[in-house]
């Protein structure tokens, strides 16, 4: 069964500092792999989109890792704002048929 | 441009009842998406076209009709509303290319938060 998993389910850290957030994902045959941000009462917006044969991508302060083999991605938040409090979602498409499947997200609140 | 836009961004509807929930993007995007978002949930897939005149169930198309008369607009319409309807629903877009692997980034609109009671 295709399925996205992320943890932690909600993470609170200080303003400044950094944090990693996890993804693990069954879809098959995998196409790509991306992270939305999206903040209260909005539209998830795009952060970073990754293939098969990407392994780390950047976009400022949000670096996004991808292990093709082990079937895990991580997105790196350095130097957090309290802006960057928002769900991040992971979100995985297959190749061939159109499957995109969403994962439930990760609630992050930074604190003063 | 606006990007994707929905109206209305709050409705209240009674059981039985049927609304449109509008969608319009700016970006001339061939692939336009409807999905819907519970607590605590990802989004799910009601129904997806992939150009004007083509459209295709997602995952959860029960309730829900579309259409797709034009490039820029995707209306979705429940007939009879009923309580599990409650929900956030989100529409967006995505420009698909024929170079044979997808990379398309969906760019969502600001979501109308429709309860059902």
């Amino acid at each position: 069964k295709n399925q996205v998993e992320q943890s932690p389910q909600s993470l609170i850290i200080l303003e400044g500092k950094n944090c990693t957030l996890q993804c693990n994902y069954t879809v098959s045959p995998f196409s790509n792999l991306r992270w939305y941000k999206q903040d209260t009462g909005r539209g998830p917006v795009s952060l970073t989109i990754m293939t098969f044969s990407e392994n780390t991508k950047s976009n400022g302060r949000y670096t996004a890792t991808l292990d093709a083999d082990t079937k895990q991605s991580s997105l790196h938040i350095t130097a957090s704002q309290l802006s960057d409090s928002a769900s991040y979602i992971c979100v995985v498409t297959n190749t061939g048929g159109f499957k995109t499947i969403f994962g439930a997200g990760t609630r992050l609140f930074v604190k003063a | 441009n606006a990007g994707v836009t929905q109206t209305p961004k709050f409705r209240i509807l009674k059981i039985g009842q049927s609304m449109t929930l509008q969608c319009t993007q700016d970006m001339n995007h061939n692939y336009m998406y409807w999905y819907r978002q519970d607590p605590g949930m990802g989004l799910k897939l009601i129904y997806y076209s992939v150009g004007a005149g083509i459209t295709d169930k997602g995952e959860v198309p029960n309730g829900y009709n579309v259409s797709r008369s034009t490039t820029e607009d995707f209306p979705l319409r429940l007939e009879l509303a009923a309580p599990s309807q409650t929900s956030v629903y989100f529409c967006a877009s995505s420009y698909y290319g024929t170079s044979g692997t997808s990379t398309d980034t969906q760019y969502f609109g600001p979501g109308t938060r429709l309860t059902v009671l």
